[in-house]
């Protein structure tokens, strides 16, 4: 399969750590990439690679993998991280893109 | 600064046809694959297209293969979206994105146009 599975929303207390997973079995071979996307805005790149942060994302950010998971962990969330957040791969052929359903992340 | 500027949405009647553009700076466009990426009102992303930095590669989603051609002008620095036999599911704000082709990641989006099917 080459879909990518999110739980719909999560929520956070100011300050306290939440992990967002995505779900796909062309996780094993590709790696997983991560963008926010604030509303009414255009999506950001939080986390590509082996848990590369673009210049500019706060250090709060990380991401890791096992097996057919990608993570995306904020620790110490802030009222700023509230937004959608959504996983991306490659898919079974590597030519393609997958995106997971996204993560509606409300910080309390 | 790296910038993509998307332009030529609006409405369309179903079953015609729409040229999306993207105008390039700040970077060596020719160096690099692009995306076009769109969302649906409400809904989230969507995978559409990718081609390589020479044009010379290009793969779809099964949603708009047939219909939908993505391609270059490296001279203008401009990628384009030609999207025919439009659809009323084709709704949505449409992105472009510079391809991260090591990581397989998106890294820099433009601020997106909005296409709009209905009659």
């Amino acid at each position: 399969s080459s879909e990518l599975t999110q739980d719909p929303a999560v929520s956070v207390a100011l300050g306290q750590t939440v992990r967002i997973t995505c779900q796909g079995d062309n996780l094993r071979n590709y790696y997983a990439s991560w963008y926010q996307q604030k509303a009414g805005q255009a999506p950001v790149v939080v986390i590509y690679g082996k848990n590369k942060r673009p210049s500019g994302i706060p250090d709060r950010f990380s991401g890791s993998s096992s097996g057919n998971t990608a993570s995306l962990t904020i620790t110490g969330a802030q009222a700023e991280d509230e937004a959608d957040y959504y996983c991306n791969s490659r898919d079974s052929s590597g030519n393609h893109r997958v995106f997971g359903g996204g993560t509606k992340v409300t910080v309390l | 600064q790296v910038q993509l500027v998307e332009s030529g949405g609006g409405v369309v009647q179903p079953g015609r046809s729409l040229r999306l553009s993207c105008a390039a700076s700040g970077f060596t466009f020719s160096s690099y694959g692009m995306h076009w990426v769109r969302q649906a009102p409400g809904k989230g992303l969507e995978w559409v297209a990718v081609i390589s930095y020479a044009g010379s590669n290009t793969y779809y989603a099964d949603s708009v293969k047939g219909r939908f051609t993505i391609s270059r002008d490296n001279s203008k620095n401009t990628l384009y979206l030609q999207m025919n036999s439009l659809r009323a599911e084709d709704t949505a704000v449409y992105y472009c994105a510079i391809d991260e082709n090591y990581y397989g990641s998106l890294d820099v989006w433009g601020q997106g146009t909005t296409v709009t099917v209905s009659s």
